[in-house]
């Protein structure tokens, strides 16, 4: 059963604590996002990683920090210098891209994290 | 940074009727993509238009797009509650030697009142 999972699905924190959020596809798909959602908002792309051990940031990387060691895995950790880290953190992958674009994402169920 | 915008925010129809939203981006861009999210969950694709093309349609699904206008449209027709959800447009901008990453909007939540 092919397909991209997240867990936990829900994550409580306390401040000043760091914590990983795991990402896993068998896909085999060579490209990985972490996206940030918050209530009424599209997505923003935290770090992305088109191949193993590389990884870029995306528009909004303070505060977070990714490794991609395995194809299959791209764990995200959230810092205890990301100010406000509440939100839905969405996982995502897809063909790596090339000159054609960047190919359909496929994209986890998603984790819920609040810091208390 | 956010490249395509969705018009409406919000769009509340009844069952059978037909629900057009929109998206106007800034750049020239090599695909464009739609997505749907129902409450609480991950996105799932659901259309990709490539910038030479100017329609696509898959089941109840039509997709324009209009490159000088920087513009597309997703139309579903015969609406079923079930389509009820969050509708976002995701843009692939053109950069030489090849893009990497999608730059998605803020979405058109849906309602189908049965």
């Amino acid at each position: 059963d092919g397909g991209i999972t997240q867990s936990p699905k829900y994550l409580f924190r306390k401040e000043g604590q760091n914590v990983t959020l795991s990402c896993e596809q068998n896909l085999n798909h060579d490209a990985m996002y972490w996206y940030r959602q918050d209530p009424g908002q599209g997505l923003r792309l935290i770090y992305y990683s088109q191949i193993v051990n590389d990884f870029q940031k995306g528009d909004i990387a303070e505060g977070y920090s990714v490794s991609r060691e395995k194809k299959e895995s791209f764990p995200l950790t959230v810092t205890s210098a990301q100010k406000n880290p509440t939100a839905f953190y969405l996982c995502a992958s897809s063909y790596s891209s090339g000159l054609a674009g960047v190919w359909e994402q496929f994209f986890g169920p998603g984790t819920r994290l609040t810091v208390l | 940074s956010q490249q395509g915008e969705e018009d409406p925010q919000a769009l509340s129809i009844q069952e059978g009727e037909n629900a057009t939203m929109n998206c106007s981006y800034k750049t020239s861009i090599n695909n464009l993509q739609w997505y749907r999210q129902n409450s609480g969950r991950g996105l799932v694709h659901l259309i990709l238009i490539r910038s030479n093309e100017r329609e696509k349609h898959s089941g109840r699904l039509r997709v324009t797009l209009d490159t000088s206008k920087k513009s597309s449209s997703l139309l579903i027709t015969a609406s079923r509650a079930a389509d009820t959800a969050s509708y976002f447009c995701a843009t692939d901008p053109y950069t030489q030697g090849g893009s990497e990453k999608l730059v998605f909007g803020k979405g058109t939540k849906l309602t189908v009142n049965p």
